[in-house]
This record gives C-alpha cells, structure tokens and sequence, in this order.
C-alpha cells in the first residue's frame, strides 16, 4: 500500500542554519506530494505541493523537489528561524484514488535556538 | 475567505462515555474528510465524505465511530462509547473537489482526552 517515511525528529538548529528534512514514499501510480506544517496548539497549514515529477513546490523559503527517480520529497530552508519550530509532515495523494485522501509520515519536530 | 470551523476544541470525558464533535467546511467545498492524530504520530484518516455520500470508511472503527454529512455540508464525528486509546486531536478537513491536486484545507481540530 502507499506510504511515506520521514526522518525521525526532533531536528534542534541553530538560528540560520540550513535545514533538511528526509522523505521517502512508496506509491503506485503517479502520486502528488505535500509537506504541511502544524504549529504548537494550531491545525494543519499546507506549506508546498509538487504534483508531478522535476515539479519544485516552494513557499515561505522553503523548496521540495519531487523525485521519482528516488522516490524522494526533501524539504529544505537555506537559513532557518525561530519562527520556523513547528512540527512538520509529509504527505502523498494518490492520483489514482478520486478521493484525492492523503496519507502522512509521522512527521518530524523541527526546534531552532536563538 | 472563512477556513474549515470546528468544535468544540478541547473535550475531556471518561471512558465510556460518548462526544461527538462539529465540523463546518469551506463553502463550496464537496469533499470533507475526519482525520485522528495521536500525539507524535500523523494525521490517519477516518472518513472521507464526497457531498452527502461515504467514499471511504476503511479506517473508522464502526463498532464505536460514526459520521454523518447531512445535506453534504457540515458533518459531526461521533464516539460512543469512548475508549482511553481515543485520545487524539479529530482535524476536519475538506476540499474543492476530491482529486490528488487540489488542496485539502485543515481545521484546528478538536482535541479529545479520555480519562
């Protein structure tokens, strides 16, 4: 079945620091990809979507390039701030399945120090 | 634009009692979905709901679990009765319309503690 692996958290960087977050999936067919991100106390916030592949979704500084080769969506930041600790998932869609229901990773814990 | 409501936030009940949590989608929206996150996991889904109609239903514990969307709108998750390994946060969520590409919008969630 369709799944997805993220690295294990929690993730602790300093203040501009260059930050990756592994993710991995297994999926048949042609899925697309997100990484939302959940602050303390709040509900799920899309961050970026790729829905194909080579596709590179960004926002907010952040970058993730869909990779099928590897099967393989890092997310990465050049320089991190406080502001960014959040925990952090990665999901597929599969676009073979109408309902479009994503299925997450356990999602990583990302805190950044002053 | 108004995001996907949700309540109550916070609930705490004992064990073998029941709740039942409300959620309202964007406007327009056909496809709402019930997720349950155990803390330090991601998010699982529970039912997916496409207007008034059940697409998927695999995962929902039906022996205690249930959900409804009267007139392919709001929708209200009920747990009846409760075990402790219900403790979760319940996110509602919904969609413009249920394929791989649209985004799926996240409420707050309703977060459930069972003593």
């Amino acid at each position: 079945g369709n799944s997805v692996t993220q690295m294990e958290g929690p993730v602790t960087l300093s203040e501009e620091a260059f930050l990756t977050i592994n993710c991995t999936y297994t999926a048949t067919g042609y899925p697309s990809l997100f990484w939302y991100v959940q602050y303390p106390g709040e509900g799920l916030q899309l961050l970026l979507k790729a829905t194909k592949a080579d596709d590179k979704g960004s926002n907010k500084g952040f970058e993730a390039t869909y990779r099928k080769e590897t099967t393989s969506f890092h997310l990465e930041k050049g320089s991190v701030q406080v502001s960014d600790s959040a925990v952090y998932f990665c999901a597929l869609s599969d676009r073979g399945n109408q309902g479009g229901k994503l299925i997450f990773g356990q999602g990583t814990e990302l805190s950044v120090k002053p | 634009e108004a995001g996907v409501a949700q309540s109550p936030r916070y609930k705490i009940i004992e064990k073998r009692q029941s709740v039942a949590f409300w959620c309202n989608p964007i406007s327009g929206h056909a496809t709402l979905y019930w997720y349950q996150q155990i803390l330090g996991q991601g998010p699982k889904l529970l039912i997916q709901f496409q207007n008034n109609g059940v697409v998927d239903d695999s995962q929902l514990p039906k022996d205690r679990f249930s959900a409804e969307r009267l007139k392919g709108v709001d929708s209200t998750l009920k747990i009846q009765p409760a075990k402790l390994e219900d403790s979760a946060v319940y996110l509602c969520a919904s969609s413009q319309w249920g394929n791989s590409g649209n985004t799926i919008y996240f409420g707050e969630g309703s977060w459930l503690t069972v003593v």
